[in-house]
């Protein structure tokens, strides 16, 4: 179990560019989440992937947001034409059906993007 | 919609002491699962203690206990003997279970409690 690794750990880019985050989960889970935290704010949900299914997405994601976890394995988060508001840590974090209620979520160590 | 509300932005505590932090939250839920998460600077959340509604039995993980109070919808997390290493965001999340296996079972957040420990 290597955990949930997230990259870029950290990204600075200009308004209007488009980024593009990577998780990758615990290779046995088959649930991933993201969640975007702001200063000050508890994480709030994005998305969540069920396999390689996107079965939810929060209002929050606008659509210049756009998620994809092909094969069901490592997922990607791109944001389009960036805002200063798109500004926050992205956590991604992964379960399984077993754990899920046991153990919650694993977090991975999150993408700190700053919009300048 | 579930909300979770932790009412205290900043705490401290001296090493060795213990300490409470307070949350509750709104639901309309009978079965649910309540989480204390812990996020130490810089570093990723992990949890810290679970809970399920219909247990009546408060949850404890060593030093770390929950009084969980279901009719009053307070969940609130004790951590006895505070070392320096507890130093972190706590966070307070809900859980609600879906009765479909594709439910997406995300967890709603608190805004988090700052906690230091003074040596």
């Amino acid at each position: 179990d290597t955990g949930v690794s997230q990259d870029p750990r950290h990204k600075i880019t200009k308004r209007g560019q488009n980024v593009t985050f990577r998780c990758d989960p615990i290779s046995e889970h088959n649930r991933l989440y993201w969640y975007r935290q702001t200063l000050g704010q508890g994480p709030e949900f994005l998305t969540y992937f069920q396999n390689e299914a996107q079965l939810e997405k929060s209002r929050l994601l606008s659509d210049r947001f756009s998620a994809e976890r092909p094969k069901g394995s490592f997922s990607t988060l791109e944001i389009q034409r960036t805002e200063q508001g798109d500004s926050a840590m992205y956590l991604c974090a992964s379960s399984s059906d077993g754990r899920i209620f046991n153990y919650g979520y694993t977090f991975g160590s999150g993408t700190r993007l700053t919009v300048v | 919609a579930q909300t979770v509300t932790q009412s205290q932005p900043e705490m401290s505590v001296q090493e060795a002491e213990t300490v409470t932090l307070s949350c509750t939250y709104d639901t309309s839920e009978n079965n649910y699962y309540l989480f204390w998460y812990k996020q130490p600077p810089s570093r990723q959340m992990i949890l810290v203690i679970r809970q399920e509604a219909y247990k009546q039995q408060n949850a404890t993980e060593n030093r770390f206990s929950v009084n969980f109070q279901k009719a009053a919808k307070s969940f609130s997390l004790k951590i006895s003997d505070s070392q320096l290493g507890d130093t972190a965001m706590y966070f307070c999340a809900f859980m609600k279970p879906v009765s479909s296996g594709a439910g997406s079972y995300q967890l709603t957040f608190g805004k988090g409690t700052k906690l230091s420990v003074i040596p």
